[in-house]
């Protein structure tokens, strides 16, 4: 099975930073990647599928990028209401592996 | 607008049964694929299995293979996960979720809240 690997597993950032999270799958997903945005007690929230087409109503400040192994979510501008664990999720076939989850904090 | 409602969790001995239900309301139920997808407490997201808009297409995860089955009643907008012989690993938020896309390429797109499994003796 192909594995889903974020880093870091963690960060702290300022408001109006630009956060940059990767995720690295072991095997070439083409572009079959997602992202997945989620706050504490709530359920997850899809940001970006197709590796870097943006959902509807997701904030611009939020970017995908990347095909094949090596993908990249990044925040323009971190804002308050940014803070969360953010996943990246193959959709390529069965498994749907997700990564292990990034949590960004505001320093 | 798309909304979906989790319901069946609960305390659970192991080696015992449950079963979840998934209530679909303001889309065309049967043109979506459907997923469980589950999460331990203060951990990451795993998904659990899916399940196509017509129920022809069943993939399980090999944690739950064997002892979990997805179904779907597209009549009442429901869709359900039967969870046998249940062990303590298996406690977690369970969400489901709408898979939107084509047949070969779905992302999901809509979660419910959650329903809480809890498994111990």
């Amino acid at each position: 099975d192909i594995q889903m690997t974020q880093s870091p597993s963690s960060l702290s950032a300022s408001v109006g930073d630009r956060v940059t999270i990767t995720c690295r799958a072991s095997q070439g997903i083409s572009n079959y990647l997602a992202w997945y945005q989620q706050k504490p007690g709530k359920a997850p929230n899809l940001l970006i599928y197709a590796a870097s087409t943006l959902q509807s109503g997701v904030p611009f400040r939020f970017s995908g990028s990347g095909s094949g192994t090596d993908f990249t979510l990044t925040i323009s501008s971190l804002q308050p209401e940014d803070v969360a664990t953010y996943y990246c999720q193959k959709y390529d076939s069965a498994p749907r592996t997700f990564g292990q989850g990034t949590k960004v904090e505001i320093k | 607008q798309a909304q979906l409602v989790e319901s069946g969790g609960g305390l659970v001995k192991p080696g015992g049964s449950l079963r979840l239900s998934c209530a679909a309301s303001g889309f065309s139920f049967s043109d979506f694929y459907m997923s469980w997808i589950r999460q331990a407490p203060g951990k990451g997201l795993e998904w659990v299995s899916y399940i196509s808009g017509s129920g022809s297409t069943i993939y399980y995860a090999d944690s739950v293979r064997g002892r979990f089955s997805i179904f779907r009643d597209n009549a009442k907008n429901s869709v359900y996960l039967q969870m046998n012989s249940l062990r303590a690993e298996d406690t977690a938020v369970y969400y489901c979720a709408r898979g939107s896309g084509s047949s070969w390429s779905w992302r999901e797109d809509c979660w419910g809240q959650g329903t809480l499994v809890t498994v111990s003796s």
